[in-house]
C-alpha cells in the first residue's frame, strides 16, 4: 500500500525557513518523480515543485524560485522542501504526491498534508 | 504559463443527473490533461488522466473527453459521493497547472 507522510510544518515568522519531509513507502521510490502541491486555505490547488524519478532535473513555480528548494533521499525514500525567505502567500496545506509514472506529471497518490502558516 | 479555466464554476443537479464539466486551455495542451476530485476535509483523487483514461478504481460512470484545448468530464448518473470539488491540470508544460475548480453541489 503506497503511503505518503509530510511532516515539518507549522507557525513560522515572515523570512523564516521551514524544511518539509515526506516519507514514503509501499512502492519503489527511487523511480518516480515526487512532487510538492499546496493549497491554501479555502483555495485552490498549486503546484509547488517536482524532482525528477530519474534526477534529470527539479522544477519550481515561479511563486517559489529561489525560495524553495526540493530534494530527495533515495536511501531514505524520503522527499523534502526546503523553504526560505517565507511569506504570508505561502501559507498553505503543503502536500506530497507521488507520479503516477516515471514521469507522467500527473499525481495518483497524496499525502495527507502538512500545514504552514506564515504570521507574525 | 497555460491557464485552465473551469465551468462552471459551480454546478448545482440532482443525484441520478448527468453533469457536465469544462476545462478550457489557454493554449493546447494535446491531450495531457487530468482530472482530480476533492471532497471537504480530503485529499484529492485522481480520477482521469491523458484526457480519458480512468484512473484505477474510477468508476465507469465517469468519462472524459477532449483534446487541444477543450475538455469534458462527464459523470453519467450522479451518484450521492459524487458531490465534490472537481479540478483539471495540464502537464504539457512547465508549470504545471490547475484550473480553479468546478464545485458539483446537490440541488
Amino acid at each position: 500500500e503506497v503511503q505518503l507522510v509530510e511532516s515539518g510544518g507549522g507557525l513560522v515568522q515572515p523570512g523564516g525557513s521551514l524544511r518539509l519531509s515526506c516519507a514514503a513507502s509501499g512502492f519503489t521510490f527511487s523511480i518516480y518523480a515526487m512532487h510538492w502541491v499546496r493549497q491554501a486555505p479555502g483555495k485552490g490547488l498549486e503546484w509547488v515543485s517536482t524532482f525528477s524519478g530519474s534526477g534529470a532535473g527539479t522544477y519550481y513555480a515561479d511563486s517559489v524560485k529561489g525560495r524553495f528548494t526540493i530534494s530527495r533521499d533515495n536511501s531514505k525514500n524520503t522527499l523534502y522542501l526546503q523553504m526560505n525567505s517565507l511569506r504570508a502567500e505561502d501559507t498553505a496545506l503543503y502536500y506530497c504526491a507521488k507520479d503516477l509514472s516515471g514521469g507522467d506529471h500527473y499525481f495518483d497518490y497524496w499525502g495527507q498534508g502538512t500545514l504552514v502558516t506564515v504570521s507574525s | 504559463e497555460i491557464v485552465l479555466t473551469q465551468s462552471p464554476a459551480t454546478l448545482s443537479l440532482s443525484p441520478g443527473e448527468r453533469a457536465t464539466l469544462s476545462c478550457r486551455a489557454s493554449q493546447s495542451v494535446s491531450i495531457y490533461l487530468a482530472w482530480y476530485q476533492q471532497k471537504p476535509g480530503q485529499v484529492p483523487r485522481l480520477l482521469m488522466y491523458d484526457a480519458s483514461k480512468r484512473a484505477t478504481g474510477t468508476p465507469g460512470r465517469f468519462s472524459g473527453s477532449g483534446s487541444g484545448t477543450d475538455f469534458t468530464l462527464t459523470i453519467s448518473s450522479l451518484e450521492p459521493e459524487d458531490f465534490a470539488l472537481y479540478y483539471c491540470q495540464q502537464r504539457t508544460n512547465w508549470p504545471l497547472t490547475f484550473g480553479g475548480g468546478t464545485k458539483v453541489e446537490i440541488k
